[in-house]
């Protein structure tokens, strides 16, 4: 069974500023891709961005990056200029067929 | 373009009472999946199907639980009876393919249950 590791329960941020949630998955696949997702209190899950794991680049949504390490199975995710909306639960999942979620990072923006 | 669509949004029951959650996927989504997520953990996979056959349903208690997807489009998960740690919200997701590790699902906004 895969297994997502995240070890940051919470995070706490100023609006503008930068964090960074970090995630290490487990596997001896080859082809998979990794995901973050996004989960606000209204329970409605949104995928952020998504890294295939054959890519050396990674991977950039607007003010969403993540940094890719597959020799080490790391996957954090950045997030820049922090905004009030970004408050929210993020998961990291890992997909070689099935998805599997991590435990989740709750991300407090302060105002 | 309408996304999943839950009901109820919210259940309270009586413990050894039953339940059931209905699900709609996206249009031409031909798999659909059930997930458990219990409040400050992940969701956890219970059933898969693709169309209307089960792909995996290797984490689905099926004393308790069981899933229907007639005619390849929408879902009911039931439980009978209800636990007490059964209660947590159930997501339901679907996609266009599931044979394939690139495989965006789309969430739908979750039923959450309380088993009194």
């Amino acid at each position: 069974a895969q297994t997502v590791t995240q070890s940051q329960p919470e995070m706490s941020v100023q609006e503008a500023e930068t964090v960074t949630l970090s995630c290490t998955y487990d596997t001896s696949e080859s082809n998979y891709y990794l995901f973050w997702y996004k989960q606000p209190p209204s329970r409605q899950m949104i995928l952020v961005i998504r890294q295939e794991a054959y890519k050396q680049q990674n991977a950039t949504e607007n003010r969403f990056s993540v940094n890719f390490q597959k020799a080490a199975k790391s996957f954090s995710l950045k997030i820049s200029d922090s905004q009030l909306g970004d408050t929210a639960m993020y998961f990291c999942a890992f997909n070689d067929y099935k998805l599997s979620f991590g435990a989740g990072t709750t991300v407090t923006v302060r105002a | 373009e309408a996304g999943v669509a839950q009901s109820p949004r919210y259940k309270i029951i009586e413990k050894r009472q039953s339940v059931a959650f209905w699900c709609n996927p996206i249009s031409g989504h031909a798999t659909l999946y059930w997930y458990q997520q219990i409040l400050g953990q992940g969701p956890k996979l219970l059933i898969q199907f693709q169309n209307n056959g089960v792909v995996d349903d290797s984490q689905l208690p099926k004393d308790r639980f069981s899933a229907e997807r007639l005619k390849g489009v929408d879902s009911t998960l039931k439980i009978q009876p209800a636990k007490l740690e059964d209660s947590a919200v159930y997501l339901c997701a679907s996609s266009l393919v599931s044979l394939s590790s690139y495989n965006e699902q789309f969430f739908g906004p979750g039923t959450r249950l309380t088993v009194l």
